[in-house]
């Protein structure tokens, strides 16, 4: 079975800093991975996924995560936070096909807070 | 677009009543999600359909809840007795197939308070 763990449930970093959130995958295949964002009061929304193509992959608002396969990784960063991106950001994972039934079915990590220091 | 619906928006209730959570996945979508939030669980998912038919239902709670889906564009999830543990924001997500590669889109969720 599938499993994602997303270390720090809560990060902070400064307007115009590096942002890292990290996630590793447990998987029994290899995976399809997912970053998305919860703003306030609201539902979840892609920010972006890998499907085994390119290892680096960039999506909306400036983010992009590196596939590591040899380290299980699946990190989200971005070059300079902006204190719009203070929200909950989730990895998410799903097995590639391995039968007809439950291959669209996500796996959720806890979830990190990011806050913006002004 | 109008992407995915949920209403209500808002639900408060009292303990031992029933309470129906409604969804429209987005037209097209065949895969239909409902998931629970709460702070102590984080984001659960509680039942899934395909095609209109149930697939996974192990993640809901107990025989108190129940979902069903009568035609692609609707879906409610039914909570009979509620009780004051069951407070949560509902979501509800669709996505267009049945591969692991394809995005899940959410509503706005529903925010259910029991007293």
């Amino acid at each position: 079975a599938q499993s994602v763990t997303q270390l720090g449930s809560h990060v902070s970093v400064s307007e115009g800093a590096l942002v890292l959130l990290r996630c590793n995958y447990s998987s029994s295949v290899p995976p399809y991975l997912f970053w998305y964002v919860q703003y306030p009061n609201q539902g979840l929304q892609l920010l972006l996924k890998y499907t085994s193509a390119a290892t680096l992959v960039k999506g909306i608002n400036g983010f992009e995560a590196e596939f590591k396969k040899s380290e299980t990784s699946f990190h989200l960063t971005k070059p300079s936070a902006h204190m719009s991106d203070a929200a909950e950001y989730f990895c998410a994972v799903s097995d590639k096909e391995v039968s007809n039934f439950g291959n669209e079915k996500l796996t959720f990590g806890t979830g990190t807070r990011l806050t913006i220091i002004p | 677009d109008a992407g995915v619906i949920q209403s209500p928006r808002h639900e408060v209730t009292e303990m031992g009543q029933e309470v129906t959570l409604r969804c429209k996945p987005i037209s097209g979508h065949n895969s239909l999600f409902w998931y629970r939030q709460t702070m102590m669980r984080g984001l659960e998912l509680l039942i899934y359909f395909n095609n209109n038919v149930p697939i996974d239902d192990s993640g809901m709670p107990e025989d108190r809840f129940s979902a069903k889906m009568p035609n692609a564009s609707f879906s409610t999830l039914k909570i009979q007795p509620s009780e004051p543990r069951d407070s949560a924001v509902y979501f509800c997500a669709s996505s267009p197939g049945t591969s692991g590669r394809n995005e899940q889109f959410f509503g706005p969720g529903t925010r259910l308070t029991v007293l």
